[in-house]
């Protein structure tokens, strides 16, 4: 199962775009990258996946490079709302039977 | 809306008893994944199961069990509860077994309270 290691806090005002990194050095090539994000008492919410170079939706952006051993969560022009908690996640190889493992996450902190 | 209902929202017990979570999972969706996050703390994994049967265990304690339906619904039971065991409990659905591009969609939870 690739370990996943996060920055575990970040702060940024409104308006600015936010990168949160991921590192996933033993990532497996089968393996998806997936985001999700956390606000408090709520279940965490799909954000955005991808599997190589960039994904856009209509909520974020994820950047990977080549060697798929870190990508980048991109949001544009945070707002206050965005305060949460983003978690990076790395999926085990389809002929295993580990499922997909939360870590610590990246705590946002976005301020007027 | 992600489509996982988790019923009750919110339970309040004494130490030593036991409670049953209930979860159902997304129309379609064939994995259950059950979490445990008490204050402050990371989301902990407990178990997984898939189509009614067990497919992966995370850090479950012994005095925890739980099981999937055949309509695929699941349940966790907590029994000898004690005060730590105070936490949210969630529940997620994905249309697979969790590998690869197969996404967890999380329920609202239930907010454990042990007194």
């Amino acid at each position: 199962l690739a370990k996943t290691t996060q920055p575990i806090s970040m702060d940024s005002y409104e308006g600015q775009e936010v990168n949160i990194t991921c590192s996933h050095n033993n990532i497996a090539t089968n393996d998806y990258i997936t985001w999700y994000q956390q606000f408090p008492s709520q279940g965490p919410r799909f954000i955005i996946q991808g599997y190589k170079t960039k994904v856009t939706n209509e909520v974020a952006s994820l950047f990977i490079p080549a060697d798929r051993k870190s990508s980048t969560l991109s949001l544009p022009r945070v707002s206050l709302s965005d305060t949460a908690v983003y978690y990076c996640l790395v999926g085990a190889p389809p002929s295993g039977n580990t499922p997909l493992v939360f870590g610590k996450g990246t705590r946002l902190s976005v301020i007027a | 809306d992600s489509g996982v209902t988790q019923t009750p929202k919110h339970l309040i017990t004494a130490t030593g008893q036991r409670v049953t979570l209930r979860c159902s999972p997304r129309s379609g969706d064939l994995s259950v994944y059950w979490y445990q996050q008490s204050l402050d703390q990371g989301l902990q994994f407990l178990i997984q199961y898939y189509n009614g049967e067990e497919r992966a265990k995370g850090n479950i304690l012994e005095r925890f069990s739980a099981q999937q339906f055949p309509d695929l619904h699941s349940e966790l039971n907590l029994s000898s509860l004690e005060l730590g065991d105070s936490a949210l409990y969630f529940c997620a659905s994905s249309p697979m077994g969790g590998a690869g591009e197969d996404t967890q969609y999380f329920g609202p939870g239930t907010r454990l309270t042990v007194l």
